[in-house]
């Protein structure tokens, strides 16, 4: 079974510059997460999807931020303009369903870095 | 006060010895309690989940959960070199809206061969 996919594995871009990193989830995954790792922290979550619709995104900061999983499958976060205490690792997740006892499955992540 | 606290290590043990991780969390609310292993350049990975307190082993893993003092623990005997990397733990509640993981930083564990 493949994992979760994520692209690009790294990126350096300067602040105020914007990006795009790319995500798609073990088939059959209705649920959808992006995570922002900084380093030395655990992951915290930014949105949730359920198929095509937003479950989560209260730690979003939707200012700079936005993510879409527009056919509930394949999803984009997306910052712009970027800002240095943006650089950190971006990590996607998949499960099953909603519930907390679906395992996530994670992907190895985006590490962006912001000059 | 962060929900989740987790001494962040580094922790380097001999080969064979028993590693203890822990982690304290204040959220009451907190039911499920899961630890996750990340090796360096690659995304966390599920070891073992517990639902509200008591003991679960698996091989040479084991957690515990104290509800009574808020406090987790994750135990691995016999350890190995390929054991080294960075131990997360993670919570969540049950009830809606209260389902989001919160993890802890992490411990950097190393075993030495």
């Amino acid at each position: 079974e493949a994992g979760v996919a994520q692209s690009p594995r790294y990126k350096i871009i300067e602040k105020r510059q914007s990006v795009a990193f790319w995500c798609n989830p073990i088939s059959g995954h209705a649920t959808l997460y992006w995570y922002q790792q900084i380093l030395g922290q655990g992951p915290k979550l930014l949105i949730q999807f359920q198929n095509n619709g937003v479950v989560d995104d209260s730690q979003l900061p939707k200012d700079r931020f936005s993510a879409e999983r527009l056919k509930g499958v394949d999803s984009t976060l997306k910052i712009q303009p970027a800002k240095l205490e943006d650089s950190a690792v971006y990590l996607c997740a998949s499960s099953l369903g909603i519930a907390v006892y679906n395992e996530q499955f994670f992907g190895p992540g985006t590490r962006l870095t912001v000059l | 006060q962060k929900e989740v606290e987790q001494d962040p290590g580094p922790l380097s043990v001999p080969e064979g010895a028993i590693v203890s991780l822990n982690c304290t969390y204040s959220n009451s609310a907190f039911q499920y309690f899961m630890w996750y292993r990340q090796y360096s350049r690659k995304g966390p990975e599920l070891l073992m989940y517990t639902y509200s307190s008591g003991n679960k082993e698996d091989g040479r893993f084991t957690a515990q959960v104290d509800k009574s003092s808020k406090y987790i623990s994750l135990f691995i005997r016999d350890s190995q070199p390929s054991d080294s990397a960075t131990y997360l733990c993670a919570m969540s509640g049950i009830s809606f809206g209260n389902e989001k993981l919160t993890f802890g930083t992490g411990t950097r564990l190393t075993i030495i061969p």
